[in-house]
């Protein structure tokens, strides 16, 4: 059964600080790995990566995909209050041409 | 304006009931897509439609019933509601079926059901 796993479950930090979270997954054939930002209501897209080692950037937040060892990081610096927010990953599955999502991270940021 | 609109966004209602879940979007996408998220947060796809037909069908009791009247439209028909039905369920829309259209995909703001 194809799975994804995150870590933490729970993050709490303060603001400035800067932050790591995991996901690895386990699927039949893998196609990209997607990140998603869900404050109260709709997850939003954050960044897809497909090929390793490749580093995608937005402001502060970054992420990285190691297609070898089959685990994605996304980095958060300088944390702010408006960074609160459960992070989801997701693996795209391709065949079955659907997303399998991680639990999620909450990540709370205290002033 | 809202890209993917869904209603009610709050549902409170007794076991055994017959509900419905309307999801609308307005980005002109030929793919829409119902996902269930439970307690513990984990999102699942339940339904997949591409221009009205059913692609996707996860392993989902058949108290649910999708409906999509036309591809602006896919509305969710849960019969004989049960107290595991509670979740947050989130409708999503993107332009294309397949590969690119997963990668892409918009979410609405979900509705909370809760049976008590």
């Amino acid at each position: 059964e194809d799975k994804v796993v995150q870590s933490p479950l729970s993050l709490v930090v303060h603001e400035g600080d800067t932050v790591t979270l995991n996901c690895s997954y386990e699927v039949t054939n893998f196609r990209s790995l997607l990140w998603y930002k869900q404050e109260k209501k709709a997850p939003t897209f954050l960044f897809m990566l497909t090929s390793s080692g490749i580093e995608k950037k937005s402001g502060r937040l970054s992420s990285i995909l190691d297609k070898k060892e089959l685990f994605s990081i996304l980095n958060i610096t300088a944390t702010q209050t408006g960074d609160s927010a459960i992070y989801l990953c997701a693996v795209l599955i391709q065949g079955a041409q659907k997303l399998v999502f991680g639990q999620g991270t909450r990540l709370t940021i205290n002033p | 304006d809202t890209a993917v609109s869904q209603t009610p966004k709050y549902l409170v209602t007794q076991m055994g009931n017959d509900k419905s879940i309307k999801c609308e979007q307005n980005l002109g996408h030929d793919t829409m897509y119902w996902y269930k998220q439970d307690s513990k947060k984990f999102l699942k796809i339940m339904f997949s439609y591409n221009n009205k037909e059913l692609i996707i069908n996860e392993t989902v009791p058949n108290r649910f019933s999708p409906k999509s009247p036309d591809k602006a439209h896919l509305n969710l028909h849960i019969n004989s509601l049960e107290l595991g039905d509670s979740a947050v369920y989130f409708c999503a829309s993107s332009q294309e079926w397949g590969l690119a259209g997963a990668e892409t995909q918009y979410f609405g703001p979900g509705t909370r059901l809760l049976v008590l």
